[in-house]
């Protein structure tokens, strides 16, 4: 089955600093991958996905990824972060027509001012 | 269009009680699923169906059941409530051509 491995458990960054959240994945097969944020006390809203095409995919406030399938990486990243980013951030992997989905352990990203 | 719901938002349990976590979709979805969050875990699937009638295990099904009567409706069942079962409870619905999963607002449940 396949697998992720998000690199780093937190990130702490200041606030306007960059930030990039690691994410590997390991499938035999072709992937679709997913970056989904939870913030606190609530559900997983998704973030952006990567499906097919382009490499380089852009989401919701201002995220975007790329996918690179000779490093099987898909790492979140943002140019400049605000306070309301602080949250935690689930990379998940999944195949075509395959109800499977697997998740990431997380990396709680923290803004500071 | 209410998206994913589910029921209770929280629930206390005392060891060996049972339950059943609701939930309910109304996007037309074939598939659902349930996932429990554990800190440093992530989300792990716990049972999922492809349609009404048709249910399989994910990676940790131990102690729960689940059955899918109509495409809208998926509960999840705790037989035998232990403390390993305190989590929070996701469930999810997709379409699998668009891959992504929409999820509920989860369950916060407390196992004494």
């Amino acid at each position: 089955a396949q697998s992720v491995t998000q690199l780093d458990s937190q990130v702490p960054v200041f606030e306007e600093a960059p930030v990039e959240l690691r994410c590997n994945y390991s499938s035999s097969v072709s992937v679709y991958l997913f970056w989904y944020v939870q913030y606190p006390n609530q559900g997983l809203q998704l973030l952006l996905k990567y499906l097919s095409g382009s490499t380089l995919v852009k989401g919701i406030n201002g995220f975007e990824a790329e996918f690179n399938k000779s490093q099987t990486s898909f790492h979140l990243r943002k140019p400049s972060v605000h306070i309301s980013d602080t949250a935690e951030y689930f990379c998940a992997v999944t195949t075509y027509n395959n109800n499977d989905m697997r998740f990431g352990a997380g990396t709680r990203l923290t803004v500071k001012p | 269009n209410a998206g994913v719901t589910q029921t209770p938002k929280f629930q206390v349990l005392k060891t060996g009680q049972s339950m059943t976590l609701q939930c309910a979709q109304d996007m037309n979805h074939e598939y659902m699923s349930w996932y429990r969050q554990d800190p440093g875990m992530g989300l792990r699937l716990i049972h999922y169906s492809v349609g009404a009638g048709i249910t399989d295990q994910g990676e940790v099904p131990n102690g729960y059941n689940v059955s899918r009567s109509t495409t809208e409706d998926f509960p999840l069942r705790l037989l035998s409530a232990a403390p390993s079962q305190t989590s929070v409870y996701f469930c999810a619905s997709s379409d699998p051509l668009a891959g992504e999963q929409f999820f509920g607002p989860g369950t916060r449940l407390t196992v004494l």
